[in-house]
């Protein structure tokens, strides 16, 4: 089955650039999703097929994906980006969804 | 607005099954795809499925084929998972949300049910 290996954690100084990676097999022929998720709140989805993202979410949210590995970039970061955040991407030879093992950004 | 309601939590017996609704508001509930996502307490997220409330296809991830049912009544916008044969492990917390289609976003989020399996 089609795994995605995310980083355990990632930290960021207050104001930098946090980057957050998602390897798969070639992830860059598929669309990937990525979703933030708070404690004890659903997951609200950041960035759609690799680098769309949705209303009401900020631009400092911006994503890619190629070859091997997608990238969600969270700029000038902010205490209220700390989250875990997943990618997940479709897997056609399965039929299912797949999400990767999540990343918990730490905003110092 | 778009949501999605969820029913409320449920405690059950190993052996058991459960039952937990999605209502849909806010959107045509039989143009979107629903997943049914779980978190067990520190994990990450797992798909469990998907459904089509329009035709009423149903696809299921391969570790519950067998033991979940996705069902709908469109004339309340309302998709239904149930599990059976519970067992601990499947204690977590029960997410539907909506997509466009298989492989897509899933953009809107239900608040959660908590399923706590215990004897």
């Amino acid at each position: 089955s089609y795994e995605l290996t995310q980083p355990l954690s990632v930290s960021v100084a207050l104001g930098q650039t946090a980057r957050i990676t998602c390897g798969g097999n070639n992830i860059g022929s598929k669309n990937v999703h990525w979703y933030q998720q708070k404690p004890g709140q659903a997951p609200v989805l950041v960035i759609y097929r690799d680098s769309n993202r949705p209303s009401g979410i900020p631009e400092r949210f911006s994503g890619s994906n190629s070859g091997n590995t997608a990238t969600l970039t969270i700029s000038r970061a902010q205490a209220g980006d700390e989250a875990d955040y997943y990618c997940q991407v479709w897997d056609s030879s399965t039929a299912c969804e797949v999400f990767g093992t999540g990343t918990k950004v730490t905003v110092l | 607005q778009v949501q999605l309601v969820q029913s409320g939590a449920e405690v059950k017996k190993p052996g058991a099954s459960v039952k937990v609704s999605c209502k849909a508001s806010g959107y045509t509930f039989t143009s979107y795809d629903i997943n049914w996502v779980r978190q067990a307490t520190g994990q990450g997220l797992e798909w469990m499925g998907w459904m089509n409330p329009n035709s009423g296809n149903t696809g299921y991830a391969q570790k519950f084929q067998g033991r979940v049912t996705m069902t709908r009544n469109t004339s309340i916008s309302t998709a239904y998972m149930e599990l059976s044969s519970l067992r601990s492990e499947d204690t977590a917390v029960y997410y539907c949300a909506r997509s466009l289609a298989a492989a897509g976003s899933m953009d809107v989020w239900g608040k959660g049910t908590t399923v706590t399996v215990s004897s």
